[in-house]
């Protein structure tokens, strides 16, 4: 029972474009989401969260949204750079401190 | 400041052998969680120390097992190795293990069982 799940298995986009990455859950426990990069051979490293009492997180570059009634939150990263080249990850926890639990990645290839 | 470091990076057993990980968490951080990853079943969780104590677990087999120390240092061991078990291992920390505090992740120990 995949609980977080990322249908999009891959994502290419042009260089300065935005790119947008969903994220589906189904478990209405979870109120804190999470969107990691991971590069080859190195751990998930933390983009950004968000809390379920917002609805939208912004740092630089990068925005989260969450629509907590359809359960789906989004990534967009606008202008999109080779350099954010990578897997993106999702991740939600619920009332279990410390648990994370992970969609299947989506890895994005932005191109030059 | 210094990350999350796993030691070693790189390991390889034999089926039946036993192994133990280690992971040294951000300065501060008494909280540490575990995760294997594999290409089929993606990053899953194994279980989570906080002040030396298993407070959460994930479904793993009892072959999987960890601890904590009193400076936050946490190993993970795992007994009679089966093939199946060839992953990533990726320790995270964070501050308590709140669950709004995100977690910051090693760049993980690679097993592989022959």
């Amino acid at each position: 029972d995949q609980q977080v799940k990322q249908n999009s298995p891959s994502l290419s986009v042009q260089e300065g474009r935005i790119s947008i990455l969903n994220c589906d859950y189904t478990n209405s426990m979870f109120d804190y989401f999470l969107w990691y990069k991971k590069y080859p051979a190195e751990g998930p490293t933390f983009l950004i969260s968000i809390s379920s009492i917002k609805d939208k997180n912004e740092d630089g570059r990068f925005t989260v949204f969450l629509n907590k009634s359809a359960k789906h939150l989004s990534l967009h990263i606008v202008p999109s750079q080779p350099g954010d080249s990578a897997v993106y990850f999702c991740a939600a926890s619920g009332n279990q401190g410390g648990k994370l639990i992970f969609g299947q990645g989506t890895e994005l290839s932005v191109k030059p | 400041k210094a990350g999350v470091t796993q030691t070693p990076r790189y390991l390889i057993k034999t089926r039946g052998q036993q192994v133990t990980l280690s992971c040294s968490p951000i300065s501060g951080h008494r909280s540490v969680s575990w995760y294997q990853q594999t290409p089929g079943q993606g990053l899953q969780f194994l279980f989570e120390y906080f002040s030396e104590t298993q407070r959460n677990k994930g479904n793993f087999p009892g072959r999987f097992s960890g601890r904590q120390f009193s400076n936050s240092r946490s190993e993970m061991n795992v007994s009679t190795l089966e093939l199946g078990d060839s992953a990533l291992y990726l320790c995270a920390s964070s501050t308590d293990g709140d669950i709004n505090q995100p977690q910051h992740f090693g760049d993980g120990t690679r097993l592989s069982i022959l």
